[in-house]
């Protein structure tokens, strides 16, 4: 399996101040059919499911505020909220889908200082 | 816009099987390009992938699950289902259902709902 791994555990941040969140694999999750990096994040708030937030390890979702952004590649990978708002208080998670089983980060906590 | 929802009993007991279903709308379980995932999530901890239905309806499982779980498909009500069985209290969990593909992420995601094991 590829172990998924994130630090911090746990983050403090101070409204309108950057936030970055990083993920390390195992092993690369850089798959050589289209060499993309098979790494996604997702915000998880109480009581709902997680969200989808960035795929492709830098491609953002849909309607997710442009504040969010990903990078990376091989096997390490960031997560940075731009400018943190309140309502970015969430639980954080990576996840790669290049290899049965996907696998997830263990999440990290976000909270405003 | 596709959304998925989870139904099924919120109380089993240890050594029974969890049984849970998922159901579709929006969209057609039978899509060729899309796969149906089980995930859970214990109170306070991390996501667990459970394991996933293809379009062809064969099944992929999480080894560390693999010998406990049956993953299965009803077309004609848009829906699939998730048996656990010899469950124990480590069982106890928020079970989602979402959906996925080939080199896909897990999106959309059902609201989940929460099993726990207890006598």
């Amino acid at each position: 399996d590829i172990v998924m791994t994130q630090s911090p555990d746990s983050l403090t941040v101070s409204l309108g101040e950057r936030a970055t969140i990083n993920c390390k694999s195992s092993q690369t999750v850089l798959h050589s059919s289209n060499n993309k990096n098979c790494l996604a994040w997702y915000q998880q708030k109480p009581g709902q499911p997680p969200k989808l937030l960035i795929y492709w390890a830098s491609t953002r979702e849909s309607g997710v505020p442009d504040r969010f952004s990903g990078s990376g590649s091989g096997t390490d990978f960031t997560l940075t909220i731009s400018s943190l708002q309140a309502e970015d208080v969430a639980v954080y998670y990576c996840q790669q889908y290049c290899s049965s089983p996907d696998t997830f980060g263990q999440g990290t906590k976000l909270e405003i200082k | 816009q596709v959304q998925l929802q989870e139904s099924g009993p919120g109380l089993v007991k240890p050594s029974q099987t969890l049984s849970l279903t998922c159901t579709v709308s929006g969209g057609s379980i039978s899509s060729g390009s899309h796969y149906w995932s089980w995930i859970r999530q214990p109170a306070g901890k991390g996501l667990e992938w459970i394991g996933r239905m293809y379009s062809s309806g064969s099944t992929n499982y999480n080894p560390s699950l693999k010998s406990r779980v049956t993953i299965s498909v009803d077309t004609s009500k848009n829906q699939f289902s998730l048996k656990v069985s010899s469950v124990t209290a480590a069982d106890t969990a928020v079970y989602y259902c979402a959906r996925d593909g080939p080199l896909c992420w897990f999106d959309p995601w059902g609201q989940g709902t929460l099993v726990t094991v207890s006598s």
